[in-house]
């Protein structure tokens, strides 16, 4: 199978402080990795594509220095919620593909961001 | 006007019944589409994929897609309570199969 883990599964943090959840491939190589933030009965909105070894592409309306993207491994991506906010609180989920243009993505169980 | 639209639900049912859900888009040039079933607090599993037109089934779960109307279903024959979940319908983003546009899900709730 391919297996997508996060971590941490969910998060509280003070308003003000950064967050940083993991999402790994556990057994294979991703090259590219997508970040996707879920509010409460909606659907999943795709923020960024995380791309091995280069800069991340975020999606319109997404501030690239709020949600810093670092992806320095095949098997690893991280997401950093730089100065969180309350209205940051979300279900933040990732997903990858076994190759690139891969017909199936697979993900992660997602990680529930409580700002306080 | 959302790219794929897709009614929230909830949606109820009993035990055993057939369950359709429904999913509309309106970009033409979509011709790939796949159906998630999402628990709650989990990630999305991918269900089943189509490619263009037509049916194609995998064992109680048939996925419909009509261009002409740009149109896609998922019917679940023989509803379990298992079977209760968030059921998402997705399309690539052109460009790559894994960047996906999601409809807003279907909550679906399959009572004994």
């Amino acid at each position: 199978g391919a297996v997508v883990s996060q971590h941490p599964s969910w998060v509280i943090c003070k308003s003000g402080t950064s967050v940083k959840i993991e999402c790994r491939s556990l057994d294979f190589q991703a090259t590219t990795m997508f970040w996707y933030r879920q509010f409460p009965k909606q659907s999943l909105m795709l923020m960024a594509t995380s791309n091995e070894g280069s800069k991340a592409t975020y999606e319109q309306g997404v501030e690239k220095d709020k949600f810093l993207i670092n992806h320095a491994s095949l098997t690893l991506s991280t997401l950093t919620v730089t100065s969180a906010h309350p209205e940051d609180s979300s279900f933040y989920i990732c997903s990858a593909s076994k190759v690139p243009g891969g017909t199936e993505a697979f993900f992660g169980q997602g990680t529930r961001l409580t700002v306080v | 006007q959302k790219e794929v639209e897709q009614d929230p639900g909830p949606l109820s049912v009993p035990e055993g019944a057939i369950v359709s859900l429904n999913c509309t888009y309106s970009n033409s040039a979509f011709q790939y589409f796949m159906w998630y079933r999402q628990y709650s607090r989990k990630g999305p599993e991918l269900l089943m994929y189509t490619y263009s037109s037509g049916n194609k089934e995998d064992g109680r779960f048939t996925a419909q897609v009509d261009k002409s109307s740009k149109y896609i279903s998922l019917f679940i024959r023989d509803s379990q309570p298992s079977d209760s979940a968030t059921y998402l319908c997705a399309t690539p983003f052109s460009g790559g199969y894994n960047k996906l546009i999601f409809g807003a899900g279907t909550r679906l709730a399959v009572h004994p």
